[in-house]
């Protein structure tokens, strides 16, 4: 049982570049999400879905693009890389509230460095 | 809007007992979670709770009240595998149930 399995591990980025970070899930989850964490800031939303075919912004959206063609995955886009981007990223994803209790499950995450 | 309190850090001593506060804001709660977090690795699932009320699950053990805002986590027979990150999240179901996240408790095991 994989779980989340995010890729890559770690990357580094040259300003201006774009790249996109990969999430996949085989839990037949409908939620699934991208948080960010920066020391002192905890884990951000940046965007979620609550099923394919739907997503929507979280707190941090901007520079950051998502989709969900799928129920298993949810890659996350980068347009433009930015300094401002360097971060740890995690995917989590969980079953969707009608479920009673929706634990997240998350990936192993992935180190950005924007150069 | 949503707002997660909860202190930064926190010492305690092996085999004490220690109780993490967190308060929070919201316009539509719909439960709250406890994560823990060792450094370095990805968040897991401690507790949930979405009544008022203690959930006790071995050394760990959570409380909720809803009409006042908080909750908090309380470790018991502390060991040194305990120091981590301990974090707050809500649900919020205004918000299509988004789960946000408090920066954190940073809890520090002496021997």
């Amino acid at each position: 049982n994989a779980g989340v399995t995010q890729t890559p591990k770690f990357q580094v980025l040259k300003t201006g570049q774009s790249m996109t970070l990969q999430c996949a899930q085989d839990m037949n989850h409908e939620y699934m999400s991208w948080y960010r964490q920066d020391p002192g800031m905890g884990l951000r939303l940046i965007h979620y879905s609550v099923g394919a075919g739907i997503t929507d912004q979280g707190e941090v959206p901007n520079g950051y693009n998502v989709s969900r063609s799928t129920t298993e995955d949810f890659p996350l886009r980068l347009l433009s890389a930015a300094p401002s981007q360097t971060s740890v990223y995690f995917c989590a994803s969980s079953y969707s509230k009608d479920r009673g209790n929706t634990e997240a499950f998350f990936g192993q995450g992935t180190r950005l460095t924007v150069v | 809007g949503q707002n997660i309190d909860q202190p930064t850090e926190m010492t305690a001593t092996e085999g004490a007992i220690v109780q993490i506060n967190c308060t929070y804001q919201t316009s539509g709660f719909n439960g709250l979670f406890w994560y823990q977090q060792h450094a370095g690795e990805a968040p897991t699932f401690l507790s949930y709770n979405v009544l008022d009320g203690l959930e006790e699950k071995g050394r760990f053990s959570s409380f909720l009240s809803r009409s006042k805002g908080y909750s908090y986590l309380l470790l018991k027979e502390l060991q040194m595998k305990d120091s981590a990150s301990y974090l707050c999240a809500v649900r919020d179901q205004d918000r299509d149930d988004k789960i946000i996240f408090g920066k954190g408790t940073r809890l520090h095991i002496l021997p």
